[in-house]
């Protein structure tokens, strides 16, 4: 069975401090990748999408940048975080014709 | 530009009473459709699907949502309300790799 992977869990980061959540999916090959943000527990923001590997669409420019190294892996990074970077983050994967699958999140704060 | 309309910030409803959040959408084709919940702190959990066939959808937990192509709407449903079912409902259209999401509805079930 396919199984989705993000972490941390939770982080706390200095303003100015660098970044990187990282998102793996097990079980399936070629899916469509996704990082959302979520504010104060109400919409999803589409961040980045990744069809294949190296192939980022970004939906909304700002401090943040995505890559796909591997097949199943999907990376979020900054080089400077600022305050209004805080916010759930969500990783998710689909296949054609599938729901999206999601991670569990990781809470960042920006301090 | 595909896009998901949730109008309702919040629902609320009394335990055993019948529930309705809605949802309205707009995309160029033929569109898959989506009804996740997310509990406080956590990754979105799938509640069903329609992608072709019966415009009336089973899902988990004795969700249903029924498809209105003239209408554009995909409302989710349940014949009576339990507590447990309080959480932030979100409704979702995917339409080649976008992977849409409206802007969410709370549901509160009251006792």
């Amino acid at each position: 069975s396919q199984t989705i992977h993000q972490w941390p869990a939770t982080l706390v980061q200095p303003v100015g401090s660098p970044l990187s959540l990282e998102c793996t999916v097990e079980g399936t090959s070629n899916p469509n990748l996704y990082w959302y943000r979520q504010a104060a527990g109400r919409g999803l923001q589409l961040l980045f999408y990744s069809v294949g590997i190296g192939q980022i669409s970004s939906e909304v420019p700002q401090n943040l940048s995505a890559s796909r190294p591997q097949d199943r892996q999907f990376i979020l990074s900054s080089k400077k975080l600022l305050l209004s970077d805080s916010g759930f983050y969500l990783c998710a994967w689909t296949g054609v014709g599938t729901e999206a699958f999601f991670g569990q999140g990781t809470r960042l704060t920006v301090v | 530009a595909q896009s998901v309309a949730q109008p309702e910030d919040q629902v609320n409803v009394a335990e055993g009473n019948p529930l309705t959040v809605k949802c309205t959408y707009s995309v160029s084709g033929n569109p898959y459709l989506f009804w996740y919940v997310q509990y406080p702190n956590r990754g979105l959990q799938f509640l069903l699907k329609y992608i072709t066939g019966d415009n009336l959808v089973k899902g988990s937990y004795g969700f249903e949502a029924e498809f209105n192509k003239s209408q554009t709407s995909f409302h989710l449903k349940k014949p009576s309300a339990l507590v447990s079912d309080s959480a932030l409902y979100f409704c979702a259209v995917k339409a080649g790799n976008m992977l849409t999401f409206g802007g969410g509805t709370r549901l509160m079930v009251k006792p």
